[in-house]
């Protein structure tokens, strides 16, 4: 069973500061890791893949992997309250079936 | 634009009802999946497919099938629904292959059975 953790949270975070947000993965054999984002009723949106070791950033966000230690993680600088979310970390099967396994989420608060 | 679209957004159905739950997507995708969603337990798998007329059972399959008769659309049916089904159901597409295999999803569709 693969398996993706995140912690559930909620993480609060002030306006302007920045947010950390961390998943663990069980699958050694994974080489695609994607960030989504969900808002309250809403269905999950794409923000962020990343499928080599270290930075990758985009805008505000910035993705981090390091494979040898199974983590990903997705930073957002200068948070806004319109940042304020559930934070999907998913990562598809390795071995050609490429289902994506998705973490429970971290709920993100930013206050003003 | 890539678009995954379900059927419909809510839905009231009666126990016992056969529902169907239609997606379709206009991206060429080979793998379309099926998914609810609930408060504290995330999204789980119930079916997905990786080609026309082909299917594998998810995480939690029991009391749905689904159908795929045609590359663009993915159907998901309840055979007889029950009030443990009241969810959120997402459909999402994505490409086979090492990379680029990001899912893509529909809006959602909140089935309430009373």
């Amino acid at each position: 069973q693969k398996e993706v953790e995140q912690n559930s949270g909620p993480l609060s975070v002030p306006e302007g500061a920045i947010a950390s947000l961390n998943c663990t993965y069980s699958d050694r054999g994974s080489q695609s890791f994607f960030w989504y984002r969900q808002y309250s009723g809403k269905s999950p949106e794409l923000i962020m893949s990343i499928y080599s070791n270290g930075d990758k950033e985009d805008g505000r966000f910035t993705a981090q992997l390091n494979k040898a230690s199974q983590y990903v993680s997705l930073l957002i600088r200068d948070s806004q309250p319109s940042d304020s979310a559930t934070y999907l970390c998913a990562v598809p099967a390795s071995g050609g079936s490429y289902i994506p396994t998705f973490g429970r989420g971290t709920s993100l608060i930013v206050h003003p | 634009d890539v678009k995954v679209t379900q059927s419909s957004r809510y839905l009231v159905k009666r126990t016992g009802e056969k529902v169907f739950l239609e997606c379709v997507q206009d991206m060429d995708h080979e793998n379309m999946f099926w998914y609810r969603q609930d408060p504290g337990l995330g999204l789980r798998l119930i079916y997905f497919s990786y080609d026309v007329k082909m299917k594998e059972k998810g995480d939690i399959p029991e009391g749905y099938s689904v159908s795929r008769e045609k590359k663009e659309r993915f159907s998901l049916i309840l055979e007889s629904a029950s009030t443990n089904q009241t969810s959120m159901y997402l459909c999402a597409s994505s490409q086979s292959g090492a990379r680029n295999t990001e899912a893509f999803f529909g809006q959602g569709t909140r089935l309430t059975v009373v």
